[in-house]
């Protein structure tokens, strides 16, 4: 079946840095999705991406659709606490109302 | 607006007995899907609704049924718990645009289930 690697799977970070974070795929995808999670509540959504070689910026936050349609990046940039929490990456084959997740990316801001 | 609500928001259940997960989305969406997540593993698609009137498996459908009661709900039935089925439950909407697939989704808050 489907699979999506995230990577990587955890970091600790420094207050101000920059973050980076990435999804790759074994199938072509039509839509990549970025989601936020924290403690004890549901994904929320950061950006959506539908066009190969899109790049879109959510404030802090630019997502990338990768050109080969199987891979998406997210960049956080200047991290502050509130960054903590699992970010996951989705993504959606052509003609499927299915979306595969990531396994996620645990970020811990160091202040 | 509440957006996509799921009840209970916590369950315990002893091994083999049935129970039914509830979620109701007030955003007029048509599609409908039920994910589990569990450590280290991200969310897995149980099963999904395209549309009202239509239900199909996704990676982890074994041990579980839905009912698509009408558009605006999706239930998740346990019929014999199992200690595997612990899992934080998560609902999720998504409008249709278009005819284009091109839309996110939406989850609610989870219920937490535990299976002893």
């Amino acid at each position: 079946g489907q699979q999506l690697n995230q990577s990587p799977q955890s970091m600790f970070i420094q207050e101000g840095e920059d973050v980076s974070m990435n999804c790759t795929s074994s199938s072509i995808f039509n839509t990549w999705l970025w989601y936020k999670q924290d403690p004890g509540e549901g994904p929320v959504l950061l950006i959506a991406l539908y066009k190969a070689g899109e790049l879109t910026s959510n404030g802090r936050l630019t997502a990338q659709f990768g050109i080969t349609r199987k891979d998406s990046f997210l960049n956080i940039s200047a991290s502050i606490p509130s960054d903590v929490g699992i970010y996951f990456c989705a993504g959606r084959t052509s003609g499927t109302y299915k979306y595969i997740f990531g396994t996620g990316t645990r970020l811990k801001v160091l202040a | 607006n509440a957006g996509v609500t799921q009840t209970p928001k916590f369950q315990v259940l002893k091994t083999g007995q049935s129970m039914t997960l509830q979620c109701a989305q007030d955003m007029n969406h048509n599609s409908m899907y039920w994910y589990r997540q569990d450590p280290g593993m991200g969310l897995r698609l149980i099963y999904y609704s395209a549309s009202e009137g239509t239900t199909d498996k996704g990676e982890v459908p074994n041990g579980y049924n839905v009912s698509r009661l009408n558009k605006r709900e999706f239930s998740l039935r346990l019929e014999s718990a199992a200690p595997s089925q612990t899992s934080v439950y998560f609902c999720a909407s998504r409008p249709l645009r278009d005819r284009s697939y091109n839309s996110p989704l939406h989850f609610g808050n989870g219920t937490r289930l535990t299976v002893t």
